[in-house]
């Protein structure tokens, strides 16, 4: 267990629909990391918060969105969603800034039919 | 930008059978260099992290290694609880993303 949790684990939707990812990090851990798991891509790097605020965006796209709450959760909010959009959805935490190590969650697989 | 290569894609040993699993990378500035393991359908795991050419770390059967354009994941007598996805990430100066390889995908046979 990594210390990372994130609902639901599993979500299942209709295109042009909207939903949201949870994820809460390790205890003491500022930074939270979102990543897009694909079958034929690797993980891709979505978007940063540190301490509430965003710090580095990767390819999200502009459907995308996420926010640090002041208790440090964070959310993924997808929308308009399209068939390409099935993937695993993975949080990250790190204690820093600075990324030393990062610790997975378990992941939410979203299925969009 | 960053770029992660890893081979091979697939592997399959005999246990007990040792081998090394290799991962080429292309940054400006390395500021370090990661292993994960990961199972069918969950989080990736963390490994190791190697900062700097020449380190190495071991835990129980695995090994990392690192160069200036590569490291390497070497298993020594691997058991069938050892098969996984194995990935490597790196991490960049000015940057805090980590940019990930697609894997090697291990597969231990009894």
């Amino acid at each position: 267990d990594s210390g990372v949790t994130q609902t639901p684990k599993h979500l299942i939707t209709a295109t042009g629909q909207r939903v949201t990812l949870r994820c809460s990090p390790r205890s003491g851990d500022l930074s939270v990391y979102w990543y897009q798991q694909s079958l034929d891509q690797g993980l891709q790097f979505l978007i940063q918060y540190y301490n509430g605020e965003e710090r580095a965006k990767g390819n999200i796209l502009e459907r995308f969105s996420a926010q640090q709450f002041p208790d440090l959760h964070s959310e993924l909010n997808l929308s308009s969603l399209e068939l390409g959009d099935s993937a695993l959805y993975f949080c990250a935490s790190s204690p820093r800034l600075e990324l030393a190590e990062a610790f997975f969650g378990q992941g939410t697989r979203l299925t969009v039919v | 930008e960053d770029q992660v290569t890893q081979s091979p894609e697939a592997l399959r040993l005999q246990e007990g059978e040792s081998s090394s699993l290799n991962c080429s990378y292309t940054v400006s500035g390395l500021r370090g260099l990661f292993w994960y393991r990961q199972d069918p359908g969950k989080g990736p795991e963390f490994l190791f992290t190697l900062y700097s050419a020449g380190e190495e770390k071991e835990k129980e059967r695995l090994k990392a290694t690192l160069t200036k354009k590569e490291s390497f994941l070497h298993i020594t007598a691997p058991k069938p609880e050892d098969s996984a996805t194995y990935l490597c990430a790196v991490l960049d100066f000015g940057n805090e993303k980590l940019t990930f390889g697609t894997g090697t995908r291990l597969t231990i046979i009894p």
